[in-house]
């Protein structure tokens, strides 16, 4: 079935450093999602891409969408603690919704 | 405040023991999902329901099922409970098709 593979699986840095998560699918997507899980909490919702080489950019996160539709990467500039948390990808495909096993974003201040 | 609501927030009960996690999805959402959170397992899939009808199956043990009531609320019940099924579980709810998911706070199961 379908795999979506995600890393680093930990990413430690100084606050104001960017952050970068990467992730890759075994298979064609449909669409990749991104979700935020704060310590604590429930997995939130961030963006969907659908398009070949889309990118879309929400304050200090870019997010794009690889041309082949396989893989995905959630940039962000300039890190802040509430940063702080698990950055999910999720990818769309036949066997609906698979989600990568997470990026732990750990800041230090 | 997501929209959808699970309960218990907290169970803790004892191996070979049944116990059912409820779910009530966003307003207007028609898909229910069911997902278990272990330590650094990410979010394994369990199973999705669509308006009353299973519509995809993932790692779903044959201890667990599942149900979609006519007033799309969801339940998952957990049987013979055994150490290992101590996580978090989530439900999550969507429009259908390829939009979003919304989760709930979720349960966090402790199986002594």
């Amino acid at each position: 079935g379908q795999q979506v593979m995600q890393i680093p699986q930990y990413q430690h840095v100084q606050e104001g450093e960017d952050f970068t998560t990467y992730c890759n699918s075994s298979t064609t997507l449909s669409n990749i999602q991104w979700y935020k899980q704060r310590p604590g909490g429930h997995p939130v919702f961030l963006i969907q891409l659908v398009k070949s080489g889309e990118v879309k950019k929400q304050k200090r996160l870019t997010f794009q969408f690889g041309e082949a539709k396989k893989n995905s990467s959630l940039h962000i500039t300039a890190t802040q603690t509430t940063d702080v948390g698990t950055y999910f990808c999720a990818g769309g495909g036949a066997d609906g919704l698979t989600f990568g096993k997470g990026t732990h974003l750990i800041i230090q201040p | 405040d997501s929209g959808v609501t699970q309960t218990p927030k907290h169970l803790i009960t004892a191996t070979g023991q049944r116990v059912t996690l409820r779910c009530s999805p966003r307003s207007g959402d028609l898909s229910v999902y069911w997902y278990q959170q272990s330590l650094d397992q990410g979010l394994q899939f369990l199973i999705q329901y669509y308006n009353g009808e299973e519509r995809a199956k993932g790692n779903i043990l044959e201890r667990f099922s599942a149900q979609q009531f006519p007033d799309l609320h969801s339940e998952l019940n957990l049987s013979s409970l055994e150490l290992g099924d101590s996580a978090l579980y989530f439900c999550a709810s969507s429009v259908g098709g390829p939009s979003g998911y919304t989760f709930g706070s979720g349960t966090r199961l402790t199986v002594v």
